[in-house]
């Protein structure tokens, strides 16, 4: 069964530091988004992506943060320059869209920031 | 915010039928109700989802009250790793909206 996949499945970096998580989505999924988890907290989303574009984000999204499509495969997350309170699980979903509303995620990422 | 709410926390034993419920007073006509759950700090992964009409899958169940205002999941033969927090989404039917999660119900299966 296809599934999201994303690497590293951990990331420990400096303050200050820029970082990079990848996803793969499901092969054929148009819709594209990240969330993030905060230790003892609930999922909240940062970020949907659709057609090469930012189609949402949220308030936690701010110009730290940017995602890109490289390629016809992968979905980044960048975050610039990392602080303590970046550090969290960080998920990635896709969907298939076309009245296929169902949003599949991948396993995510904890980064530390230290 | 989430529109949704569900008890924090709930027990089972193995074996039995889990039935969690979630009250969504506010839903509107163009609104489904998805369920997800969390197992750990693993991604979310999808159960189920419903308008109006029961569904059932491979997973479980979804009972949606006749007013909509409400729902039951149910998973017919709970098992260890069925323990797990189960989040009650409502979203609206067209579109790719993200989804918002609350705090979910901590579902703990006990042998």
């Amino acid at each position: 069964e296809p599934e999201v996949t994303q690497t590293p499945s951990h990331q420990v970096t400096q303050m200050g530091q820029e970082v990079i998580l990848r996803c793969v989505p499901i092969s054929n999924h148009l819709y594209f988004y990240w969330y993030r988890q905060i230790l003892g907290q609930k999922v909240e989303f940062l970020v949907s992506f659709y057609n090469n574009e930012i189609s949402e984000k949220s308030e936690i999204f701010d110009d730290q943060f940017s995602v890109e499509r490289p390629d016809g495969s992968n979905f980044t997350l960048k975050i610039r320059s990392t602080k303590l309170e970046d550090s969290a699980m960080y998920f990635c979903a896709s969907l298939f869209g076309l009245n296929q509303e169902t949003q599949y995620f991948g396993p995510g990422t904890r980064l530390l920031v230290l | 915010d989430a529109k949704t709410t569900q008890p924090p926390s709930m027990d089972c034993a193995e074996g039995r039928a889990a039935n969690l419920p979630c009250n969504h007073s506010t839903i509107s006509g163009n609104e489904y109700v998805y369920w997800y759950r969390q197992i750990h700090s693993q991604g979310p992964q999808y159960i189920i989802h419903g308008l109006k009409n029961n569904e059932t899958n491979e997973m479980a169940s979804l009972i949606i009250t006749e007013d909509r205002k409400s729902s039951t999941l149910i998973l017919p033969h709970a098992t260890l790793r069925d323990t797990a927090v189960y989040y009650c989404i409502v979203k609206v039917i067209q579109g790719a909206q993200k989804l918002v999660f609350g705090q979910g119900t901590r579902l703990t299966i006990n042998p």
